[in-house]
């Protein structure tokens, strides 16, 4: 089985540009998580989709934005991009939508905002 | 709100030596908890979960994690390290609530090994 893939593996943007990184779900699986880690920093939790919707949100603003397709791939939007926002950007799959559940990552995205 | 502590930053170990990596978390209820490693440039791999039942677990590459409830812990060791284990190690709680349902980690733990 396919693991998850993300793409691109590392960008350079200028602040206030907007981004788009892009995900491939683990063969089977029909839910997908993005976090955000900080150099030195755990990851924290963005948010969620199931069924082409959003169905949980960390704090984070809504520039912040997120797609889930049909075939279970997904991509996050960063619009006005801040110094901020640099940082690893993961994606995770899995089988369930709601309630505990392991999580698949993939190698993630490691955007510099300059 | 749920939180993850790892409260050492690094730890330097010897090859062969016994490693035990601390997690505090906390919450009122019976908490789901896990370890995540992290090579540099991979992604995070799970070596082992918590969710109920015997509150010593065992994982991957020999690793394993007691849960204690008293002390609000779930310590990760390894009787004896390899160099390949050198990587961050993450402690996670699945939060849910609030409209957002995921992993809350704790800043992670470096491993260095010494040969």
């Amino acid at each position: 089985e396919t693991g998850v893939t993300q793409s691109p593996t590392h960008l350079i943007k200028t602040r206030g540009q907007q981004v788009t990184l892009r995900c491939s779900s683990q063969s089977g699986h029909n839910t997908v998580s993005w976090y955000q880690q900080a150099l030195g920093q755990g990851p924290q939790f963005i948010f969620q989709y199931y069924r082409e919707e959003e169905n949980g949100r960390g704090n984070f603003p809504p520039r912040f934005s997120g797609l889930q397709f049909p075939n279970y791939s997904s991509e996050l939007n960063v619009n006005a991009l801040e110094l901020d926002d640099s940082a690893l950007y993961l994606c995770a799959s899995s089988l369930v939508s709601s309630g505990a559940n392991v999580l698949t990552f993939g190698a993630g995205s490691r955007l510099t905002v300059l | 709100a749920q939180s993850v502590t790892q409260p050492d930053i690094h730890i330097t170990v010897s090859e062969g030596a016994s490693l035990e990596l601390r997690c505090n978390y906390s919450y009122g209820a019976t908490p789901y908890l896990f370890w995540y490693v992290q090579s540099p440039g991979q992604g995070l791999q799970l070596l082992l979960k918590y969710f109920s039942g015997d509150t010593l677990v065992q994982g991957i590459k020999g690793f394993e994690a007691e849960f204690k409830r008293s002390q609000s812990s779930f310590n990760l060791r390894k009787p004896s390290v390899h160099w390949s284990d050198a990587a961050e190690y993450f402690c996670a709680t699945w939060y849910s609530g609030g409209g957002a349902d995921g992993l809350t980690f704790g800043k992670g733990t470096h491993l260095i090994i010494q040969p």
